[in-house]
């Protein structure tokens, strides 16, 4: 079956750190561009970040930039959010998604069921 | 940065009815625009991209249409596995950013 499974999410202070990993089965995840996309609780969807195939070209969202960092390890098949200095406002569901044209900048076709992480003290 | 406005926010609706949502983007982005289906607690499903193209197995009655800043999402015939909130998205450039989403609700 064709999927990505988000894990890592959790309860954190403010302040605190957390690492959502991505696993992706069914597929080749270094033919994709990737990324992770966000719901805060009741809202909208919110982008964060996207990753290139061998991860050269990275982007991100103004509010997390210089404290999330988004990275990949083909070999494990896994893409990976490293997230710091947390704060409450990026409590959230946090999913993962495949990019399946060429260019980073895409819409995406494949989701998983999303990790919560929540930020409180 | 873009803008995008969808409306309705809510729209009530019956089965067998045709629903019309509308995305505005606030500046021309060709035909970058996808459209997505959202059921409580689950992810979002892909249903159009390209403006218009259905994703593989998204049911004929969804459609989507537009260009530059104007675009519409139609479903006929609702069904009730239909009722759902449904975002667009632009694709033009990064950031990516979705619509504030429409909650199709049952009448």
């Amino acid at each position: 079956e064709v999927q990505v499974v988000e894990s890592g999410g959790g309860l954190v202070q403010p302040g605190g750190s957390l690492r959502l990993s991505c696993e992706a089965s069914g597929f080749v995840v270094s033919r994709y561009w990737m990324g992770w996309v966000r719901q805060a609780p009741g809202k909208g969807l919110e982008w964060v970040a996207n990753i290139k195939q061998d991860g050269g070209d990275i982007y991100y969202m103004d509010s997390v930039k210089g404290r999330v960092t988004i990275s990949r390890d083909n070999a494990q098949n896994s893409v990976y959010l490293q997230m710091n200095s947390l704060r409450a406002d990026d409590t959230a569901v946090y999913y993962c998604a495949r990019v399946p044209s060429g260019s980073g900048w895409s819409w995406f076709d494949l989701w998983g069921q999303g990790t919560h992480v929540t930020v409180s003290s | 940065v873009i803008w995008m406005t969808q409306s309705p926010s809510l729209v009530s609706a019956s089965i067998g009815d045709r629903v019309t949502i509308s995305c505005r983007v606030s500046q021309d982005i060709s035909t970058y625009l996808a459209w997505y289906q959202q059921k409580p607690g689950k992810a979002p499903d892909l249903l159009i991209f390209a403006t218009s193209t259905l994703q593989t197995g998204v049911p004929s009655r969804f459609s989507g249409s537009g260009y530059g800043t104007d675009f519409t999402l139609t479903i006929n015939n609702l069904q009730s596995e239909d009722f759902a909130t449904y975002y667009c998205q632009n694709y033009d450039s990064f950031p990516l950013i979705f619509g504030g989403g429409t909650n199709v609700e049952i009448k």
